[in-house]
């Protein structure tokens, strides 16, 4: 199946600084990747919807500014925490289509575990 | 009410049980029903893909739609320890390409050997 990767795979910084976690497909090219949020014993929920070439697109109540996405090449997109708190500890995982497929499987990546300190 | 609920267990079964994993779901339009297997810190591996009403069979793993009752099961079979995990069911209603999956919290499966 398709590969997707993360990097990294854990981080921790202080309160107030920016994080960037970086999304690959390693073996096919995804027009779509999706950004999820997964807190301790909770459901996967979706962040946004990342387009290549084009603005991502955030679900309700997440915000924006805060949560930057760029996916500025078919096999790249990654997801900035801007000045980030406690609270916006999390695991972060990202999944992408492989347009090749004819359904709609999404292949997840490894997640990424963030620690705001 | 929640789009999709699934009773997050947890459940504890004996190794060679018959498992059996379920989720609800609120919204009609659903047509593409999913089973993911997430093993402790990693990201969901998919494990059973469905298109509307219906059975399907991968080896051990079974997977049933009842749109009519808005009831998803997945069953494993002779269970052993590596199919403890947490089983999330997950959904979505159309297609496009930029498909919305809507997540159950999951269900964490221990097969004690």
């Amino acid at each position: 199946g398709a590969v997707v990767s993360q990097h990294p795979s854990r981080v921790i910084c202080k309160s107030g600084t920016s994080v960037k976690i970086e999304c690959r497909s390693l073996d096919f090219q995804a027009t779509t990747m999706f950004w999820y949020r997964q807190f301790p014993k909770q459901s996967l929920m979706l962040m946004a919807t990342s387009n290549e070439g084009s603005k991502a697109t955030y679900e309700q109540g997440v915000e924006k500014d805060k949560f930057l996405i760029n996916h500025a090449s078919l096999t790249l997109s990654t997801l900035t925490v801007t000045s980030a708190h406690p609270e916006d500890s999390s695991f972060y995982i990202c999944s992408a289509r492989d347009p090749r497929v004819m359904s709609y499987e999404q292949y997840f990546g490894p997640g990424t575990r963030l620690t705001v300190t | 009410q929640k789009e999709v609920e699934q009773d997050p267990g947890p459940l504890s079964v004996p190794e060679g049980a018959i498992v059996s994993l379920n989720c609800t779901y609120s919204n009609s339009a659903f047509q593409y029903f999913m089973w993911y297997r997430q093993y402790s810190r990693k990201g969901p591996e998919l494990l059973m893909y469905t298109y509307s009403s219906g059975n399907k069979e991968d080896g051990r793993f079974t997977a049933q739609v009842d749109k009519s009752s808005k009831y998803i099961s997945l069953f494993i079979r002779d269970s052993q320890p590596s199919d403890s995990a947490t089983y999330l069911c997950a959904m979505s209603a159309l297609g496009g390409g930029s498909e919305k999956l809507v997540f159950g919290k999951g269900t964490k499966l221990t097969v004690n050997p």
